[in-house]
């Protein structure tokens, strides 16, 4: 069965630094990738997705994330953190032949940023 | 175009009550799938509906339960609540259901169980 795992519960970076969230899958054909943000007391938006094409892909609020075949990840960047970004991000994975629903998600990692 | 809404925002219960949360999907999202977060167990998928009709389930008992209208509202009923039921329910729509098609997050309903 597919998994995903989000190494780190819990991330704590200063206010301009990188911002790393790292993210592994375990299908061996590639499947859908997404990175998703919560926000305290609100439900999940997505940051972004990878479905086919260019493996370095461009998100929201300037995030981005690249995906390493050879590797199986699908990690999660931005170059400057900003106090904005504090919340919890959860990858997911999807299987090609599956439905929207069947996303599983990682178990999330909480991104704190220090002043 | 208005976002996913969830009604009521918070609830509280007590055991052995039932309770019904209700979802609006974004206009023309013919999918809606319901989810259980909770801080042990993250996220978990309950069910998901795609033109009036349940296309696929989570593993959660028979109490919970719900439902597709035509206008692809949703509403998701738990009866017999228990304590352990105390969780934010998500409800997502999607566009075409499909793999490749993002989930839109509700803010979710959060039920306290007393």
């Amino acid at each position: 069965a597919q998994s995903v795992t989000q190494l780190g519960s819990h991330v704590s970076v200063s206010e301009g630094a990188l911002v790393l969230l790292r993210c592994n899958y375990s299908s061996s054909v590639p499947p859908y990738l997404f990175w998703y943000v919560q926000y305290p007391n609100q439900g999940l938006q997505l940051l972004l997705k990878y479905t086919t094409g260019a493996t370095l892909v461009k998100g929201i609020n300037g995030f981005e994330a690249e995906f390493k075949k050879s590797e199986t990840s699908f990690h999660l960047t931005k170059p400057s953190a900003h106090m904005s970004d504090a919340a919890e991000y959860f990858c997911a994975v999807s299987d090609l032949n599956s439905s929207a629903s069947k996303i599983i998600f990682g178990s999330g990692t909480r991104l704190s940023i220090r002043p | 175009k208005a976002g996913v809404t969830q009604t009521p925002r918070y609830l509280i219960k007590t055991r052995g009550q039932q309770v019904t949360l209700s979802c609006s999907p974004i206009s023309g999202h013919r999918s809606v799938s319901w989810y259980q977060q909770t801080p042990g167990q993250g996220l978990q998928f309950l069910f998901e509906y795609f033109s009036e009709t349940q296309r696929n389930k989570g593993n959660f008992p028979g109490r919970f339960s719900g439902r597709q209208f035509s206008n692809s509202r949703s509403e998701m009923n738990v009866s017999t609540l228990e304590l352990g039921d105390s969780a934010l329910y998500l409800c997502a729509s999607s566009a075409t259901g499909e793999a490749n098609s993002p989930l839109h997050f509700g803010n979710g309903t959060r039920l306290t169980v007393t």
